[in-house]
């Protein structure tokens, strides 16, 4: 299995601009989340799906932020426009809760640094 | 709600020695309890987890966990420090009733010394 797949791996870009980063879940999985951590804050729940559907987006940060599903495979985070504070390491992961106690995978991660 | 919490944001130890990172959780249910790695520039990598099968649980690389109910805790061990241990270590809680959410601690990084 490939594991979770996220692209880029490393986004820079200007203040004001849109940011979309991409992530492929584990083949079958039904769960998945997106992630963001500094060294401020920690690693923080942004949003998660469940078969495609957002189940909880508390987590992100304002409406600047957005998260869609369209299929099982491939889920987007965008940001727009993009600010200096957003600057973190943006992870994804996917679980499968049929036969498993809510494990998740996490991807390598997407590097974004906003100047 | 679940929480967890992980003494000591920092943890050194002399190449060999003992590691010992501390978690203690929070939980109105029996809970599913994690521990992750994260090693420099990569993604958490799940090390084990318990599940109530077992209470000392054995992970990858020579780490293992016991989850104690009375004191509320889930410490990760490892007899030897390797200097491929340095990393960051998170603990993880989900209650397993249907949600799905992990609950993550704030992190231990362990330096190893050689």
């Amino acid at each position: 299995d490939a594991g979770v797949i996220q692209s880029p791996r490393h986004e820079v870009t200007e203040m004001g601009q849109e940011v979309t980063l991409r992530c492929k879940p584990i083949s079958g999985h039904d769960y998945l989340f997106w992630y963001r951590q500094t060294m401020m804050r920690g690693l923080e729940l942004l949003i998660y799906f469940n078969n495609n559907v957002p189940i909880d987006d508390s987590g992100m940060p304002e409406d600047r932020f957005s998260a869609k599903m369209p299929n099982a495979s491939f889920s987007t985070l965008k940001i727009q426009p993009s600010e200096p504070r957003d600057s973190a390491v943006y992870f994804c992961a996917s679980s499968l809760t049929s036969g498993t106690f809510y494990e998740q995978y996490f991807g390598p991660g997407t590097r974004l640094t906003v100047t | 709600a679940q929480s967890v919490t992980q003494l000591g944001s920092h943890v050194s130890v002399s190449e060999g020695a003992l590691v010992l990172l501390r978690c203690n959780y929070s939980s109105s249910v029996p809970p599913y309890l994690f521990w992750y790695v994260q090693y420099p520039n990569q993604g958490l990598q799940l090390l084990l987890k318990y599940t109530s099968a077992a209470t000392l649980v054995k992970g990858i690389n020579g780490f293992e966990a016991e989850f104690k109910k009375s004191e509320t805790s889930f410490h990760l061990t490892k007899p030897s420090a390797h200097m491929s241990d340095a990393a960051e270590y998170f603990c993880a809680v989900s209650d397993g009733g249907g949600n799905e959410k992990l609950t993550f601690g704030t992190g231990t990084r362990l330096t190893i010394i050689p």
